[in-house]
Order: structure tokens, then sequence, then C-alpha cells
């Protein structure tokens, strides 16, 4: 089956930096989407994005299908931003990575 | 609240025992999906319903079975527990069979086995 890797499986940021994520996927894929998964163990859709960028605040997504990765840009970062990130491929289930724990220190 | 609800939220059971974890998908989404979430194992599909009929299975253990009921509402039954059962139960609900228009998650079940 379809494998989905992500990195680094941790980072560690001082409020107000900006960061990159990266989840490469073996195969192709009907869908990518990006999940945060807050301290609190919920999962929140970030983006659905199968191919190109998209932006929401402070946030921006950008994959390339026929390169088989998606990007995860976190820009200014908060507190808040503190919790697992997630990519999935779509392939009528979603496949999900390992993550990358990120924890944002003030 | 993204509309996919899931009770219980917590539930703490002995090895052994059977419990069962309920999902009412999003108003208007036919498809139910369980995913299993734990320390070794990461976020794993475990079984897709659509409009009442089983679609695809995962990695679901034969200990495991799950329905979807008329009214859409689905549930997953867990039965001879064991200590590796311990985890974060989520389901997701989709409109149509494929997830062509996204998924939904709801806040899961934690369970934990002693």
């Amino acid at each position: 089956g379809i494998q989905v890797e992500q990195s680094p499986p941790d980072l560690i940021l001082q409020e107000g930096a900006n960061s990159t994520l990266r989840c490469n996927f073996s195969d192709s894929v009907n869908n990518l989407q990006w999940f945060h998964q807050n301290p609190w163990g919920q999962l929140i859709n970030l983006f659905y994005i199968p191919s190109g960028t998209k932006q929401n605040g402070r946030l921006s997504a950008t994959t390339v299908a026929t390169e088989r990765y998606s990007l995860l840009y976190i820009s200014s970062s908060q507190t808040t931003d503190s919790g697992v990130y997630f990519c999935a491929a779509d392939t009528d289930k979603l496949i999900f990575g390992t993550g990358t724990r990120l924890q944002v220190f003030p | 609240d993204s509309g996919v609800t899931q009770t219980p939220k917590h539930l703490i059971t002995a090895t052994g025992q059977r419990v069962t974890l309920r999902c009412s998908p999003r108003s208007g989404d036919l498809s139910v999906y369980w995913y299993q979430q734990s320390l070794d194992q990461g976020l794993q599909f475990l079984i897709q319903y659509y409009n009442g009929e089983e679609r695809a299975k995962g990695n679901i253990l034969e200990r495991f079975s799950a329905q979807q009921f008329p009214d859409l509402h689905s549930e997953l039954n867990l039965s001879s527990l064991e200590l590796g059962d311990s985890a974060l139960y989520f389901c997701a609900s989709s409109l149509d069979p494929t997830g062509d228009y996204g998924y939904t998650f709801g806040s899961g079940t934690r369970l934990t086995v002693v």
C-alpha cells in the first residue's frame, strides 16, 4: 500500500519563528490533507490540497502531485500552534503519516 | 463542534471486557470511517461503511466489529480487550464513498484498558 512519510519528526521553535513541514507519499493519490492534532487530541482539518498552493492566515500548504510531496508552512509561530501535524494521503480512505510534533515556546 | 459526535469521550475498562463506541456522522454524510491512534502504530484506518454497507476494511482485528445503522450512526465493538487496545479511536464522516468532498473527524473516544 501507499507509504506516507513526514519530516522532521520533532520540531522545537521559539514564538515568532517560521517552519516548513514535509510530507512525501509513495504513489499517486486522489488528494492530500493536512491536520493539526491539538494537545487535547482533537484532529482539525487544515488544508485539503491535491495540488497547488493554498493559504489560510499564517499557514499555507503546497502540494506537487507529480513529485509526490506536500509542504506545510507555518509563519510567525505561536504557542497555540503546538501539537502534532499530520498529512494524510487520500486513496478513498485516508492514510496518515507518522506526524511532526511541534513545540512552540514563548 | 465538527458535526461528528462520538460517545463516550473516555472509557476505562478491564482486560477481557467488551465495549461499544458510538459515532453519529455529520448531517447529510453517508460514509463513516473508524481510525485507531495508538502510540506504537500511529493513526490507522480500521473500517468504512457507506449507507449501511461495509465498503472498505483496513487493519481491523477479528476481535473488533462495526456496523452502520439505518439512521447512519455507527458503532465499533471491541471485545476480549487487551492492554494493547488502549488508544484513541476516531470516527470520521464524508458525504460520498470516496471522500471527494472531504472528511470530518469527531473528537475521539479515549479507551484505556487496565
